[in-house]
């Protein structure tokens, strides 16, 4: 049962490189999530695709760039990285449904991409 | 604006305690709250949503309270043990369309043996 995985698990890149982080989940949701974690900051959401084909900003979405390939697959890009973005990214997946009138939003996570930038 | 907050960063307390752990939010009326732990290295992990028209929610030796009036949730550990010890989130959905869910910086939560 792999639930949700993240790749890489670590990378450490020079200001200005490029790079994606790649996430698949294998529950069949619908929603899926990318935040970062920082020190005394707790998770803050960077953008979020709902359902297959569809993509939001969240709070903190300046930098970065995503793609919801499928429904299992949903990637983060970071164009030109730089020392701001030094964070640990967790991908999330949710099936946000309605129960008895209340729809719910439980999210399962990755492990995380430990990501340093020089 | 909208904000969460959990009562501090850390908290110690011995083995066979109850530990209590604080959420507070302001500006807004969730129709549920969550609860997650941490562990290092780890990605959250789901614990307890309760409703808002729920007072309280047990899940064996977790106790989850949610007041709406003091717009403030409780999570409680009885019979704490040293494998309860990690960070614990609370979140919300602060977008009113089940689509987000903002989350509290945590309380690293330490059970001494």
């Amino acid at each position: 049962n792999a639930g949700v995985t993240q790749t890489p698990k670590f990378q450490v890149l020079k200001t200005g490189q490029s790079m994606t982080l790649q996430c698949a989940q294998d529950m069949n949701h619908n929603s899926m999530y990318w935040y970062r974690q920082d020190p005394g900051m707790g998770l803050r959401l960077i953008y979020y695709s709902a359902s297959e084909g569809t993509t939001d900003k969240g709070e903190v979405p300046n930098g970065y760039n995503v793609s919801r390939l499928n429904k299992r697959e949903f990637s983060l890009r970071l164009e030109s990285a730089a020392p701001s973005q030094t964070s640990v990214y967790f991908c999330a997946s949710s099936e946000v449904r309605a129960g008895g009138g209340l729809a719910k939003n439980i999210q399962y996570f990755g492990a995380g991409t430990r990501l340093s930038v020089l | 604006s909208q904000k969460i907050e959990q009562n501090s960063e850390a908290l110690n307390i011995q083995e066979g305690k109850t530990a209590t752990l604080t959420c507070n939010y302001t500006n807004y009326s969730p129709a549920y709250l969550q609860w997650y732990r941490q562990d290092p290295g780890r990605g959250p992990v789901f614990l307890l949503l309760i409703r808002e028209n729920e007072k309280e929610k047990r899940k064996e030796r977790l106790k989850v309270t949610f007041d709406t009036t003091l717009k403030q949730s409780l999570f409680h550990i009885t019979a704490s043990q040293p494998a309860d010890s990690a960070t614990y989130l609370c979140a919300l959905d602060l977008s009113g369309s089940a689509r987000q869910l903002t989350f509290g910086s945590g309380t690293q939560l330490t059970v001494l043996p």
